[in-house]
């Protein structure tokens, strides 16, 4: 069964660059969009965007929330099983849980990772 | 974008009984993307049903899922005590995918 783990600071100031990485194991990248979610406190969840993989190329694409698309990157290491997130020019608007979940398709998310807590404060 | 707007905001109900939750979109969710996931305090949300209507593994089938279009809806049949919890809908089918504000299934 895969399983997800993010990793990253949890305190953060205004204006630094957030970075966030999800190890995956038990499973492969491969074939699969790899979403980065955040949720703010006491609020729905948040879809920051995805990288999807495939399944026997080394194609890969990105797709992003537009409301974040200009402070945000997703990118692979597949040599690490691992994907990450930068958000640049943070404020504290962007304080949230932050969760890397796998999306199969059609099939929804189906697993997602414990996630971190990741504040901006001054 | 599509919004979904879930209602109630708020359900309380006791053990046993039947809850209906329905979350309704902006527009058309027109392949049927819909998924619902549960999210209990200091978890991560987890997957129930997807394709409106199919359950995930593992999931009890006391849990399900219609609908299609504009209007959906999560039933849970028989409520155990395990069920209190926020339900949120997520539509993946038009980027950028949308989640509900959520639904909290409490203890009347």
């Amino acid at each position: 069964q895969v399983q997800l783990q993010e990793s990253g600071p949890g305190l953060m100031k205004p204006s630094e660059t957030l970075s966030l990485t999800c190890t995956v194991s038990g499973g492969s990248i491969r074939g699969y969009f790899w979403n980065w979610i955040r949720q703010p406190p006491g609020q729905g969840p948040q879809w920051i965007g995805y990288i999807y993989f495939s399944g026997s190329t080394d194609y890969n694409r990105t797709n992003y929330n537009p409301s974040l698309k200009s402070r945000v990157t997703i990118s692979v290491d597949m040599s690490k099983n691992q994907f990450s997130l930068k958000v640049n020019s943070v404020t504290a608007a962007d304080t949230a849980v932050y969760y890397c979940a796998r999306g199969d398709g059609a099939n929804g998310n189906d697993s997602w990772g414990q996630g971190t807590l990741v504040t901006v404060s001054s | 974008e599509i919004v979904l707007t879930q209602s109630p905001g708020t359900l309380s109900l006791s053990p046993g009984e039947r809850a209906s939750l329905s979350c309704r979109a902006s527009q058309s969710v027109v392949s049927g993307y819909l998924a619902w996931y549960q999210q209990k305090p200091g978890q991560a949300p987890r997957l129930l049903i997807y394709g409106a209507s199919t359950r995930a593994t593992g999931i009890p089938d006391r849990f399900s899922g219609s609908g299609s279009g504009t209007d959906f809806t999560l039933t849970i049949s028989t409520l155990e005590p395990e069920d209190f919890a926020v339900y949120y809908c997520h539509q993946y089918d038009t980027s950028p995918e949308t989640f509900g504000q959520g639904t909290k299934v409490e203890i009347k």
